[in-house]
């Protein structure tokens, strides 16, 4: 099946500063990519959705100053945690439907961030 | 709106033996996409299985069954010959045809296979 790449897979920053995760589908096209973030022994939580060329749409109470999504090709998408706080600390997983009418998803491996 | 519910946090099962993870949804659309996803301690998501709506036949892959109940909005899975590289975090998740392909999880059922 096609692959989906997170980096990085940890990161440890500290509070006040920025960390930016990056998704990379890495054998296929995708106009879309999701970010999700999920909490210890809970569900996959959708932030936002990432479109190539326009804005992503975020979802409810999800702060789009603070979680910066930028798709700046049909392969890569990031997400830049801004002023991070311990709060943020969370796995943060991002998935990928390749261009067609597959209506497969592709999740990359995810990304633990810690803040301190 | 879509919802999905899984009402069974956790579940366990003798290796060997068979499972069924319950889960249901509320939509109001009538072509849609259900999957079953694991997430192993590695927290990687893995598609199982997924069904199609329309289709009435029940999805299978090898091990793993759906119990598809469409007017019941009920989207059971089965694991049978249960293995102990099946513990892990499942999910069940809708997705509605058309859509920008956004996918609702459920809450999740931690299933662990006792040796």
């Amino acid at each position: 099946g096609a692959v989906v790449s997170q980096h990085p897979s940890r990161v440890i920053c500290k509070s006040g500063t920025s960390v930016k995760i990056e998704c990379r589908s890495l054998d296929f096209q995708a106009t879309t990519m999701f970010w999700y973030r999920q909490f210890p022994k809970q569900s996959l939580m959708l932030m936002a959705t990432s479109n190539e060329g326009s804005k992503a749409t975020y979802e409810q109470g999800v702060e789009k100053d603070k979680f910066l999504i930028n798709h700046a090709s049909l392969t890569l998408s990031t997400l830049t945690v801004t002023s991070a706080h311990p709060e943020d600390s969370s796995f943060y997983i991002c998935s990928a439907p390749p261009t067609g009418p597959d209506h497969e998803q592709y999740f990359g491996p995810g990304t633990r961030l810690t803040v301190t | 709106a879509q919802t999905v519910t899984q009402s069974q946090p956790e579940m366990s099962v003798q290796e060997a033996e068979t499972v069924t993870l319950s889960c249901t949804y509320d939509t109001s659309e009538n072509n849609y996409y259900l999957f079953w996803y694991k997430q192993p301690p590695s927290r990687q998501m893995i598609l199982v299985i997924r069904q199609e709506a329309y289709k009435q036949q029940n999805a299978t892959e090898n091990r793993f069954s759906v119990n598809f109940q469409k007017a019941a909005k009920s989207f059971s899975l089965k694991i049978s010959d249960s293995q102990l590289g099946d513990t892990a975090m499942y999910f069940c998740a809708f997705m509605p045809l058309g859509s920008a392909r956004q996918l609702t999880f459920g809450s999740g059922t931690q299933l662990t296979v006792l040796p």
